[in-house]
């Protein structure tokens, strides 16, 4: 079936330091790419969104990047800070409607100080 | 932005006993809500969608009468989890869609579940 990855399981950054999470995606139909935060023991935090029609959208210190060619999503955060440190998930919403979510497999970011 | 609240956040069981999960939607209506697993160090796997007042859509492979799910009203969504097993501990996380229904899911915090 198709499918929602991640390059990188695992990411150190020094603090201060710019960090890339890189995310692949299968489904040519997907319209809609979420990035969410979660640290241990709590649910899914949302930091950012982008729709298909759009290659770039900005937020707070973070930034995603959509390049539907290759079909490849990614999030970027600025002068990364411990408080970041989490795993980070990209998700799908494969076609649009109000169907559920395929997350990719995560990415954990430790900051280090 | 929108709230969905879990309850309980932890809870320890017997095995063979069953255990409810409560997922609300504190400032919205909710007609689909959508639930949730997560093992250690994994991502989150779709369980199942539950549609008020209708039966709930389950994942293939997930048992439907293990995990009863009922969404009596536009509110709330509760998951079961019937005659539990050391296997069925997990972190169970419920979301749904406020507004725009194709757009951001709002994440519950969280059920960690632990079958003794």
């Amino acid at each position: 079936g198709e499918s929602v990855g991640l390059h990188l399981p695992t990411l150190s950054v020094q603090e201060g330091d710019n960090s890339i999470i890189n995310c692949a995606y299968s489904n040519s139909a997907s319209d809609y790419f979420i990035w969410y935060k979660q640290e241990s023991g709590k649910g899914p935090q949302f930091i950012i969104d982008i729709r298909s029609n759009m290659d770039k959208r900005q937020g707070q210190r973070v930034t995603v990047l959509l390049n539907k060619t290759v079909k490849h999503l990614s999030l970027q955060i600025a002068a990364t800070q411990p408080g970041d440190s989490a795993v980070y998930f990209c998700a799908e919403n494969g076609g649009g409607g109000n169907t559920p979510l395929v997350f990719g497999k995560g990415t954990r970011l430790s900051v280090i100080a | 932005g929108a709230v969905v609240s879990q309850h309980p956040s932890r809870v320890i069981c017997k095995s063979g006993t069953s255990v409810k999960i409560e997922c609300r939607s504190l400032d919205f209506q909710a007609t689909t809500m959508f639930w949730y697993r997560q093992f250690p160090k994994k991502s989150l796997m779709l369980m199942a969608t539950s549609n008020e007042g209708s039966k709930a859509t389950y994942e293939q492979g997930v048992e439907k009468d293990k995990f009863l799910i009922n969404h009596a009203s536009l509110t709330l969504s509760t998951l079961t989890v019937t005659s539990a097993h050391p296997e069925d501990s997990s972190f169970y996380i419920c979301s749904a869609r406020a507004g725009d229904l194709t757009g951001e899911l709002f994440f519950g915090e969280g059920s960690r579940l632990t079958v003794l």
